[in-house]
């Protein structure tokens, strides 16, 4: 079955302690996204990447970091959460940046920073 | 401005109802157009694309206006199973979300 997995499905950690997110998709897309959702404020893009090594900042990277090593998997790394970054993250894909076909999601990660 | 909006609700209508959703867009460089539905606490998943010729799928229609940078969504005879809440997405170099319009189909 073609999908995006994100893990952990739910996460309680305290301010400071460094943390993964881990994306995974099977459908050889290039282009793969994280997103993170507040209340109010819709998706809203951390980080992106266009293909093996590539990535760029989108409209809200403060305190994350995000690699591309591999093109299945796009793990997103929080070195010091804070409570600002509680929030329920999304991890994308897409065969072709999202031009045409859109995207796929994962089921999300609900994260509580304390 | 926002890149995209949309009225965040919420409509609440009966069953058999018809509900129109609309959208704007501030950059008229925009390639592509979609709705998404996302139900509570749930990843948003494709509900269709939207052509500049406009396009049908069942109960749901999608109209683009470029001319005046929208696009609607039409749901005819609301279902139950419709309530969500329904984001608009447009491409430009990457995808921009609205923040949603949230629905809620009642008995």
């Amino acid at each position: 079955e073609a999908q995006v997995t994100q893990n952990p499905r739910y996460l309680i950690t305290v301010t400071g302690k460094k943390l993964t997110v881990t994306c995974s998709q099977n459908m050889n897309h290039e282009y793969m996204s994280w997103y993170r959702q507040d209340p109010g404020l819709g998706l809203r893009q951390i980080y992106y990447s266009m293909n093996v090594e590539v990535t760029d900042k989108g409209d809200v990277p403060e305190g994350y970091k995000v690699s591309r090593k591999e093109k299945r998997n796009f793990p997103l790394i929080l070195e010091s959460p804070s409570p600002n970054q509680t929030s329920l993250y999304f991890c994308a894909s897409s065969g072709t940046g999202g031009s045409n076909y859109g995207y796929t999601f994962g089921s999300g990660t609900r994260l509580t920073v304390v | 401005r926002k890149e995209v909006e949309q009225d965040p609700g919420p409509f609440n209508v009966p069953e058999g109802a018809t509900v129109a959703f609309n959208c704007t867009y501030s950059n008229s460089a925009s390639q592509s157009f979609f709705w998404y539905r996302q139900d509570c606490r749930k990843e948003p998943k494709l509900l269709m694309s939207v052509y500049s010729s406009g396009n049908e799928d069942g109960r749901f229609t999608a109209q683009l206006n470029r001319a005046s940078q929208y696009i609607s969504l039409l749901i005819r005879d609301s279902k139950l199973s419709d309530s969500a809440t329904y984001l608009c997405v447009v491409n430009v170099y990457d995808m921009r979300f609205g923040a949603g319009t949230r629905l809620t189909v009642k008995p």
